[in-house]
């Protein structure tokens, strides 16, 4: 079955320390996404890719990093920059333009700084 | 900048009809999505709005106006398992979604 794949699914960090968070798909989708979700809040976007070795910053890039070598796979580096990183953070996939179906999305990694 | 306003929370009855809506203000507009996120999970695609009108899909409904940057989301015959947040989203330029910050819907029986 296709679908999109994120790990762990539970991640614990020191402060000052660099965490990747990975997400894979097998959907054939051409565009990639990575929101962070805070209690209660919607979802922000952080840096988002619609073709393979092309990504642009979202809203909230400051702290984190990506690459997209692969089609299916765009992981994000959650780096010691991030004052903040403690959330929820959701990764997505849509065909490029991302209408008619949406986005699918993840199973989430739950961060929290420790 | 972007700007989409939903209410925080609502409640409503079992078997009932409820209706959350969204406001939009944004930079481009290529549709108007509405996913539903039970508690610490991922969120699910319900409802996709391009053109103004009402689309329809079971028990769920969804209602666009472009002109009055206004949607709303339309559940009926509700259950206890609808019990979730209500995210709208709005597709803007190159497939980026921008999403309010969700309405918490209670069912209660």
């Amino acid at each position: 079955d296709g679908g999109i794949t994120q790990s762990p699914k539970y991640l614990f960090r020191k402060e000052g320390q660099n965490v990747t968070l990975s997400c894979e798909q097998n959907l054939n989708h051409d565009a990639m996404y990575w929101y962070r979700q805070d209690p209660g809040q919607g979802l922000r976007l952080i840096y988002y890719s619609q073709i393979v070795n092309d990504f642009q910053k979202g809203d909230i890039a400051e702290g984190y990093s990506v690459s997209r070598e692969k089609k299916e796979s765009f992981p994000l580096t959650v780096t010691s920059a991030q004052k903040n990183p403690t959330a929820f953070y959701l990764c997505a996939s849509s065909t490029r333009d991302g209408v008619n179906y949406g986005y699918t999305f993840g199973s989430g990694t739950r961060l929290t700084v420790v | 900048g972007q700007n989409i306003d939903q209410p925080t929370e609502m409640t409503a009855t079992e078997g009932a009809i409820v209706q959350i809506n969204c406001t939009y203000q944004t930079s481009g507009f290529n549709g108007l999505f509405w996913y539903q996120q039970h508690a610490g999970e991922a969120p699910t695609f319900l409802s996709y709005n391009v053109l103004d009108g009402l689309e329809e899909k079971g028990r769920f409904s969804s209602f666009l106006s472009r002109s009055k940057g206004y949607s709303y989301l339309l559940l009926k015959e509700l259950q206890m398992k609808d019990s979730a947040s209500y995210l709208c989203a709005v597709n803007t330029n190159a497939g980026k979604s921008t999403f309010g910050d969700g309405t918490t819907l209670t069912v209660k029986p």
